[in-house]
């Protein structure tokens, strides 16, 4: 079964509003986890590390105020994308590092679509 | 330039097939070399690793990196249906589970 678990997979909003994509690995605990975006037939983009209980750093050009990002617990990262445009449309990925086995695990994915 | 290039495909093979899927990358720092698997709409999952030069196998799975040429390949041997998916192979400085750089993708079809 999934280790890391995303909530919600998929959601459509109005353009304007903002959405709250959540990120729990269920059996482990991760003190950082990444979050990445993927456009249609395009690479998976790294867009921030979420570290818990330390503000999330930011990759070249994306925008924190635009995407805030907060590492809750040692089992919940939040991305929130604010005040959406359609542009904002993608599949966002989150994944956590597994400190005992070494490997990342991905979460299912969130389709967001901003009408 | 991208820093990992992999061609999107798709590529479409018959079942039992031996399937051969490419990476090159430029930064010559990167260490360690993966192969993710991913099905529609899905987070991607690991296939294998590999560090520095050499080859790993895994069942009909097979890694190779190069990193003289800076080549990476997946082979898949005995191709079923169920391979049916996007691979996509991914890269870091520092290990398996720290800041990754992702190729496209190639999505493959294995048919009847």
């Amino acid at each position: 079964g999934a280790v890391v678990s995303q909530h919600p997979s998929r959601v459509i909003c109005k353009s304007g509003t903002s959405v709250k994509i959540e990120c729990r690995s269920l059996d482990f605990q991760a003190t950082t986890m990444f979050w990445y975006r993927q456009f249609p037939k395009q690479s998976l983009m790294l867009m921030a590390t979420s570290n818990e209980g330390s503000k999330a750093t930011y990759e070249q050009g994306v925008e924190k105020d635009k995407f805030l990002i907060n590492h809750a617990s040692l089992t919940l990262s939040t991305l929130t994308v604010t005040s959406a445009h359609p542009e904002d449309s993608s599949f966002y990925i989150c994944s956590a590092p597994r400190a005992d086995t070494g490997e990342l695990f991905f979460g299912e994915g969130s389709r967001l679509t901003v009408l | 330039q991208k820093e990992v290039e992999q061609d999107p495909g798709p590529l479409s093979v018959p079942e039992g097939a031996i399937v051969s899927l490419n990476c090159t990358y430029s930064n010559s720092a990167f260490q360690y070399f993966m192969w993710y698997r991913q099905y529609s709409r899905k987070g991607p999952e690991l296939l294998m690793y590999t560090y520095s030069s050499g080859n790993k196998e895994d069942g009909r799975f097979t890694a190779q990196v190069d990193k003289s040429s800076k080549y990476i390949s997946l082979f898949i041997r005995d191709s079923q249906p169920s391979d049916s998916a996007t691979y996509l192979c991914a890269m870091s400085k520092t290990g398996t589970a720290s800041k990754l750089t992702f190729g496209t993708g190639t999505r493959l079809q294995v048919t009847l």
